[in-house]
């Protein structure tokens, strides 16, 4: 299998922040855009954000518009996802993705990282 | 944005009987490029979802020749020919054509 592994979840205060983060190994991180996924407990996969091979472009769902920042980091293989400002709603796993090249198919998903927002 | 539906959201099916699931999108999926970005998805129970079919039909490294997908334009269907006991689980279409990518709701495959 092809190793992604998330962390950086727990417990959080709505209005509070947490940084996840997604080390890759195994392929040539640099050369594939990466993805962040997130599912509520019991709920379908919704899809969150999305950074470019050299990090100059990101995207994100309108739903984390605003509050929540995708970054990387190719010199360590590694992804990142900054959540700020965080609602009960945003309880989910979230999952870090990779895609293959020049596509959108997601191919491989790590494990995922649990993020509870409760006070 | 583009609204992908299921149907049916739950099937039961006898091992070793075919089983069918249906994905449609309110907007065509074909890209500027001439592909169509529908995938298909697996999630077994306490597992991250994984890769099962991509570009309608294409199976992914791995996946077993029983499952199979078609269709074109906005609706598109996944097909297990013989279902096993490790097909039990979650399965999801996903649509990356138009941005922002968006998901089924689920149909959740059980043995009867």
């Amino acid at each position: 299998e092809l190793p992604l592994v998330e962390s950086g979840g727990g417990l959080v205060q709505p209005g509070g922040s947490l940084r996840l983060s997604c080390l890759a190994s195994g392929f040539s991180f640099s050369h594939y855009a990466m993805h962040w996924v997130r599912q509520a407990p019991g709920k379908g996969l919704e899809y969150v954000s999305t950074i470019s091979t050299d990090g100059g472009s990101a995207y994100y769902a309108d739903s984390v518009m605003g509050r929540f920042t995708i970054s990387r980091d190719n010199s360590k293989s590694t992804l990142f996802l900054q959540l700020n400002s965080l609602r009960p709603e945003d309880t989910a796993v979230y999952y870090c993705v990779k895609e293959i090249p020049g596509t959108t198919v997601f191919d491989y998903w790590g494990q995922g990282t649990l993020v509870t927002v409760s006070s | 944005d583009i609204v992908m539906t299921q149907t049916p959201l739950a099937s039961p099916v006898t091992l070793g009987q075919p089983a069918s699931i249906s994905c449609r999108s309110s907007q065509g999926l074909i890209h500027s490029n001439g592909k169509t970005y529908l995938s298909w998805l697996q999630q077994r129970p306490g597992q991250p979802p994984r890769l099962l079919l991509y570009e309608i039909s294409n199976r992914f490294s791995g996946v077993p020749d029983r499952f199979s997908g078609s269709g074109a334009g906005t609706d598109f269907t996944l097909k297990i020919s013989r279902v096993e006991a490790e097909d039990v689980g979650v399965y999801y279409c996903l649509q990356a054509t138009h941005f922002p990518w968006a998901f089924g709701q689920g149909t959740k495959v059980e043995i009867k």
